[in-house]
């Protein structure tokens, strides 16, 4: 089945710092792939997306690349900022159903001064 | 610009009772999606609505059911809560067809507190 696997937090780093967060599906076919971003009590914003291979997805200096070699869709970002503190999800969507994501299991970010 | 908003905010319940949220969908999205998460938990998918007609059904437990109305607001009826229903339960919405170019809208959510 599909599934979606990001690597496990919390990720702590100072301001300024170099982000990586890890995401990798398995599915069949050619999904579509975002990252969803999820403030304290807060719903999931979309914060960037891609929807074939070697598509590179950006947003507010976030960005990830559709990699298929490697089923991978890692976030990153050159550096960070303390309001980038929050919890990531990757997810997977599949071009020919009715639109239902699948989520990794988040990644929280901490980011300190 | 509109966003998907959902009613109420938060909810207190007891357990074996009823609650019922709401989702309006921005205007002109035709699908609704409902999602459960759990504390630290990545969202689950529910149930999916798309003109009127459930498109698509996820873990949804039989004690829940939900609908879309003919303005294409949605509602989740829980009935008989119990402890584990405690969770923040986010509805989202999109055009049918282009969820998977452009990802979907989600509402702030209804955090459910059953006690």
């Amino acid at each position: 089945g599909n599934s979606v696997t990001q690597m496990e937090g919390p990720v702590t780093l100072s301001e300024e710092a170099f982000l990586t967060i890890n995401c990798t599906y398995t599915a069949t076919g050619y999904p579509s792939l975002f990252w969803y971003v999820q403030y304290p009590g807060e719903g999931l914003q979309l914060l960037l997306k891609a929807t074939k291979a070697d598509d590179k997805g950006s947003n507010k200096g976030f960005e990830a690349t559709y990699r298929k070699e490697t089923t991978s869709f890692h976030l990153e970002k050159g550096s960070v900022q303390v309001s980038d503190s929050a919890v990531y999800f990757c997810a997977l969507g599949r071009s020919s159903n009715t639109g239902k994501l699948i989520f990794g299991q988040g990644t929280t970010l901490q980011v300190k001064p | 610009a509109a966003g998907v908003i959902q009613s109420p905010r938060h909810l207190i319940k007891e357990k074996r009772e009823t609650a019922t949220l709401k989702c309006y969908p921005i205007p002109r999205h035709d699908t609704v999606y409902w999602y459960q998460q759990g504390p630290g938990q990545d969202p689950q998918f529910l149930i999916s609505f798309y003109e009127k007609m459930q498109s698509d059904k996820g873990s949804i437990p039989d004690r829940f059911s939900a609908q879309q109305f003919s303005d294409y607001h949605s509602e989740l009826n829980m009935s008989s809560l119990e402890l584990g229903d405690s969770a923040l339960y986010f509805c989202a919405s999109s055009v049918q067809g282009f969820t998977t170019n452009y990802g979907y809208t989600f509402g702030s959510g209804t955090r459910l507190t059953v006690v």
